[in-house]
């Protein structure tokens, strides 16, 4: 049970690259998540899919796409990278059980991708 | 102003020492409360949760909520060297999907 996989785990771009962060859960989860995390700024959310052919924007989107490509599958990409995009990036995803367990967030080992 | 506040630290503790982590909301109509640990390179993981006002215990955590005061807090007790990551809380308002972090508090616990 290899529970949330994000790739890659290390990307270097330059200005103006694209590329995608790919994400895949096997926990039949509903929800995922991407965040991005930044020294002293705790992880700040992208985007989020709260059920498979749904997404919404989070605190931070711009300059983000993302598709929830199937119910274990959600990608986040970056059309045309930047310095400030420099971050580690997470997945998570969320089942909604009852009881104990529930609202529990399940993270990615991260995607630590630098922008030159 | 950041929608959840903590100290960033960081709080140094000796061994054996209670550990006390605070954590500040705005979103008055938040209903769900966590604490995350992170180890340095990896990824947050859940310690504690908890839903309602007052205390709740797992072993030496105790994570304490007070919805008046907008506050929350983490207590580790007999803290080990083993404790020491950054702490973050995270919380989920009325909306129900989204979950908010903090910028989190760095945790070290010398021997």
């Amino acid at each position: 049970n290899a529970g949330v996989t994000q790739t890659p785990k290390f990307q270097v771009l330059k200005t103006g690259q694209s590329m995608t962060l790919q994400c895949a859960q096997d926990m039949n989860h509903n929800s995922m998540y991407w965040y991005r995390q930044d020294p002293g700024m705790g992880l700040r959310l992208i985007y989020y899919s709260a059920s498979e052919g749904t997404t919404d924007k989070g605190e931070v989107p711009n300059g983000y796409n993302v598709s929830r490509l199937n119910k274990r599958e959600f990608s986040l990409r970056l059309e045309s990278a930047a310095p400030s995009q420099t971050s580690v990036y997470f997945c998570a995803s969320r089942n909604r059980p009852q009881g104990a367990g529930a609202n529990v967030l399940t993270f990615g080992a991260g995607s630590r991708l630098t922008v030159l | 102003q950041k929608e959840v506040e903590q100290n960033s630290g960081p709080l140094s503790v000796p061994e054996g020492a209670i550990a006390s982590l605070n954590c500040t909301y705005s979103d008055r109509g938040s209903q769900s409360f966590f604490w995350y640990r992170q180890y340095s390179g990896k990824s947050p993981e859940l310690i504690m949760s908890i839903y309602s006002n007052g205390d709740k215990e797992d072993g030496r955590f105790t994570a304490q909520l007070n919805k008046a005061s907008q506050y929350v807090s983490l207590l580790i007790r007999d803290s080990q060297p083993s404790d020491s990551a950054t702490y973050l809380c995270a919380v989920r308002g009325n909306a129900g999907n989204m979950l908010t972090f903090g910028g989190g508090t760095r945790l070290m616990v010398k021997p």
